[in-house]
């Protein structure tokens, strides 16, 4: 089975700052991981995934995770937050392997940006 | 771009009736999955189908519940005898493949139960 953990369901920002969401997963085989950032009143869009290729992941609007095995984490970081980064991001996590797919979502992190 | 659509975008109903809720995903995608976010909650997975069947259902997913691609472009989750905790945003969502590819999310369809 998968798990997967969000650290800090709020997090807050200023402008220009270091964006750090955190994500520790659980999975009994190799997994695949994600994030996909949520705006008001839209869809889940995804940000990145991690497939078991290069560990450090770039992915849409500067935003990059990279996988850490030791740790079973897969951290999301933006190094100067933009206003438009204010959203609500999930981590999620698939087993490597399994033949449909399902995905285990985080709580969520909802992050605000201040000027 | 391609984008997963579902209809409608608000549904009020009350407690045991039964809704319909529709979604159309991308047209080459052969996976298709109902998650819903209970207010305040994480996204929690349903149901998968492929090949016309069920693929895989969580405990959500109990015999009130069932899915159906009737048309080749449109897939349906029918809840019958809703109850107030059935409220809850469902999103549809469809895959091309399964593994690596990423599941696309259409906007989802808020449900309320009275």
């Amino acid at each position: 089975a998968q798990s997967v953990t969000q650290l800090g369901s709020h997090v807050s920002v200023s402008e220009g700052a270091l964006v750090l969401l955190r994500c520790n997963y659980s999975s009994s085989v190799p997994p695949y991981l994600f994030w996909y950032v949520q705006y008001p009143n839209q869809g889940l869009q995804l940000l990145l995934k991690y497939t078991s290729a290069a560990t450090l992941v770039k992915g849409i609007n500067g935003f990059e995770a990279e996988f850490k095995k030791s740790e079973t984490s897969f951290h999301l970081t933006k190094p100067s937050a933009h206003m438009s980064d204010a959203a609500e991001y999930f981590c999620a996590v698939r087993a490597g392997g399994t033949s449909y797919g399902k995905l285990t979502f985080g709580q969520g992190t909802i992050l605000t940006v201040h000027p | 771009e391609p984008e997963v659509t579902q209809t409608p975008s608000h549904q009020v109903t009350q407690m045991g009736q039964e809704v319909i809720l529709r979604c159309v995903p991308i047209s080459n995608h052969l996976y298709f999955y109902w998650y819903r976010q209970i207010l305040g909650q994480k996204v929690e997975f349903l149901v998968s189908f492929y090949n016309n069947e069920i693929s895989e259902k969580s405990e959500i997913f109990d015999d009130r519940f069932s899915v159906e691609r009737p048309d080749g472009s449109n897939f349906t989750l029918k809840i019958r005898s809703t109850k107030l905790e059935d409220s809850a945003m469902y999103f549809c969502a469809s895959s091309l493949t399964t593994g690596k590819d990423e599941q696309y999310f259409g906007p989802g369809t808020r449900l309320t139960v009275t």
